[in-house]
């Protein structure tokens, strides 16, 4: 149990379509980050929220985009769905902006676009 | 840029047997080096991380890995695994000028026969 908890679990969506996911971050961090990994692969990071500010950016279109609320948890917005994001996404937390040694990750909601 | 090669894709054990799953990373500057482990339909676990000092990790579960600069790699051992260690594996980096981004292996699934 880490304390970061993402809903839904599981969706399915159509191409598209647009998705919002969710997370609640372990008490205490600031810093939520957010990876896609799709089937048989390793995570790929998406961007990272540090108090409320996107402060780094993985290689994803502008159609992910994100958000961090006063309370640190976090929303990753997904427009114009297309079938290869089809993944599991994983939101993590840290503390610290800069020196986030130790992140906890979240179970992860599994996204099918058909 | 930096990249995280896991070598094998898969390794079949058999039960009580040690195991070692490889790791190497390519960067030009510090990092911090970590290992992952994901259970069936599970989030990322943390299983032990080196950041300074000792080349030597220990971790979780039994697990440790040992940092080795000029061969760029951070393998993970266990001497003797048993049926739950049955798992998928990450080894993840973070450049230790950067403030974000855990740049990920494609993963080592360990199959342990009994």
């Amino acid at each position: 149990e880490t304390g970061v908890t993402q809903s839904p679990t599981h969706l399915i969506k159509t191409r598209g379509q647009q998705v919002t996911l969710r997370c609640s971050s372990q008490s205490g961090h600031n810093t939520v980050s957010w990876y896609q990994q799709a089937l048989g692969q390793g995570p790929q990071f998406i961007f990272q929220y540090y108090r409320e500010e996107e402060n780094g950016r993985g290689n994803f279109p502008p159609r992910f985009s994100g958000l961090q609320f006063p309370n640190y948890s976090s929303e990753l917005n997904v427009n114009a769905l297309e079938l290869d994001d089809s993944a599991l996404y994983l939101c993590a937390s840290s503390s610290g902006g800069t020196t986030q040694n130790t992140i906890y990750f979240g179970e992860g909601s599994w996204l099918t676009v058909v | 840029a930096q990249s995280v090669t896991q070598l094998d894709s898969q390794v079949p054990v058999f039960e009580e047997a040690p195991v070692e799953l490889r790791c190497n990373y390519s960067s030009s500057v510090s990092v911090y080096l970590f290992w992952y482990v994901q259970y069936p339909n599970q989030g990322l676990q943390l299983l032990l991380k080196y950041l300074s000092g000792s080349t030597l990790v220990k971790g979780i579960n039994g697990f440790e890995a040992e940092f080795n600069k000029s061969q760029t790699s951070f393998h993970l051992r266990k001497p003797s695994v048993h049926i739950s260690d049955t798992a998928e594996y990450f080894c993840a980096v973070r450049v230790s000028d950067s403030n974000y981004q855990l740049i990920w292996g494609a993963g080592t699934k360990l199959i342990i026969k009994p």
